[in-house]
């Protein structure tokens, strides 16, 4: 079976602050694929980041950046010098090398402030 | 290119009745899953379909749902009946291979 923790259920911040958001998942494959995907207010989910279990490079673009560590089981995503439209709910999903379903994190509501 | 479209944008039934959600791919995707997620927790599969062929139903959770994908091009998923334990998100997603590019969903509200 497979699992996707996001413990952070709500975080607020204020502007210009760097924030991180967990994300910890269970697998028994050895190839796997996780992903980022963010939710705005208008509700469609947009695809940020995949990496696969056999890339463990970190990945940034831009003000995001992602860092993961099989060591660790997690896949974690920080913005730096947030902004106010980063405010959305994240969620982080894996995926099987062997199928294609997505299992999701509950998601993380991140609010930037002004 | 035009991205993943979902219809209607919200619904709002009676318990009982019929719904029917469309879903319209991003072209030349053969790949096409519906999700859903249920107030407060975490967005579930349903079924994947490659081409007009159901690939894996595993996330249906019972008869009263129908999907289909008539030509492999836009698909349906119908409820019927509603029970009000439906209400959720709707989610359609479609890929080429690995990565799913998700709609807007439908908000469906059950009462």
């Amino acid at each position: 079976a497979q699992k996707v923790t996001q413990a952070q259920t709500e975080i607020s911040v204020v502007e210009k602050e760097d924030v991180t958001l967990d994300c910890v998942y269970e697998t028994r494959d050895t190839t796997y694929y996780l992903f980022w995907y963010k939710q705005p207010p208008s509700g469609e989910l947009v695809f940020l980041i995949r990496r696969n279990s056999f890339d463990e490079q970190n990945e940034i673009s831009g003000r995001y950046s992602w860092n993961f560590q099989k060591s660790t089981s997690s896949f974690n995503f920080t913005i730096t010098a947030s902004q106010v439209v980063d405010s959305a709910v994240y969620f982080c999903a894996l995926k099987q090398g062997s199928n294609y379903k997505l299992t999701f994190g509950k998601g993380t509501l991140l609010t930037v402030n002004p | 290119e035009a991205g993943v479209t979902q219809f209607p944008s919200h619904s709002v039934i009676e318990k009982g009745q019929t719904v029917t959600l469309r879903c319209d791919p991003i072209s030349g995707h053969d790949n096409l899953y519906w999700y859903r997620r249920v107030m407060g927790k975490e967005i579930k599969f349903l079924l994947h379909f490659v081409k007009e062929s159901k690939q894996d139903e595993s996330g249906m959770p019972n008869n009263r749902f129908l999907a289909e994908r008539t030509g492999g091009t836009y698909s349906t998923l119908k409820v019927q009946p509603a029970e009000l334990e439906d209400s959720g998100v709707y989610f359609c997603a479609s890929s080429i291979r690995d990565t799913q590019y998700f709609g807007p969903g439908t908000r469906l509200t059950v009462l």
